[in-house]
């Protein structure tokens, strides 16, 4: 029972485009979404992420955009840099009292490579 | 470094083995992870441990796992009899608290391989 999806596997960008990882989900009591970036041999570390009550948070070149009615966020990096080639991760956690509550579900990630 | 640190880094081992891994978080943080990615998946949560509450075990595949933690500190993942299906990476993670405000700080994972 796969609760969090990135349904593509991979994705590949031109430098300076922009590059936008999905990310769907069915817990309808996830009401916090993160993504982390991982490169190889390391730990994923923290990207950004959004509150349920939001639909859109952005940091720098990165923006998270959440469609809550869809089940559906997105992750949008521009301008895309060679550096951002890595492996992402979208997550998910819930409220207080549920099951997911404490701990985080992630997707399958997404391979993006930012061609120079 | 001050981050969260994980061994071994590496881990082979034969099929009905006992093998024991160990986390060490960052100072502070009263709430560990236990995660595991094998090949091709995502981050599957395992455990996590918050402060000196009940565990929440929820996510360990089998009797064959088990979890540790001395305090908020040093934490230990023990898994008996491996198998070859329990060849994966496993990452620790720590917290100043639960998920959710709190970001989770991941240490570079143990792969073990099961033969």
């Amino acid at each position: 029972d796969q609760q969090v999806k990135q349904n593509s596997p991979s994705l590949s960008v031109q430098e300076g485009r922009i590059s936008i990882l999905n990310c769907d989900y069915t817990n309808s009591m996830f009401d916090y979404f993160l993504w982390y970036k991982k490169y190889p041999a390391e730990g994923p570390t923290f990207l950004i992420s959004i509150s349920s009550i939001k639909d859109k948070n952005e940091d720098g070149r990165f923006t998270v955009f959440l469609n809550k009615s869809a089940k559906h966020l997105s992750l949008h990096i521009v301008p895309s840099q060679p550096g951002d080639s890595a492996v992402y991760f979208c997550a998910a956690t819930g409220r207080a009292g549920g099951t997911s509550y404490g701990k985080l579900t992630f997707g399958q990630g997404t391979i993006l490579t930012v061609h120079p | 470094g001050a981050g969260v640190s994980q061994s071994p880094s590496n881990k082979v081992t034969e099929k009905g083995k006992d093998v024991e891994l160990r986390c060490d978080p960052i100072s502070g943080h009263t709430a560990l992870y236990w995660y595991r990615q094998s090949l091709g998946q995502g981050l599957e949560f395992l455990i996590y441990f918050q402060g000196n509450s009940a565990p929440d075990k929820s996510g360990l595949p089998s009797d064959r796992f088990s979890a540790e933690r001395t305090g908020e500190s040093v934490s230990t993942l023990t898994i008996q009899r491996t198998q070859q299906e329990d060849s994966a990476v496993y990452l620790c993670a720590s917290s100043q608290g639960l998920a959710g405000d709190n970001e989770q700080f991941f240490g570079p994972g143990t792969r073990l391989t099961v033969l």
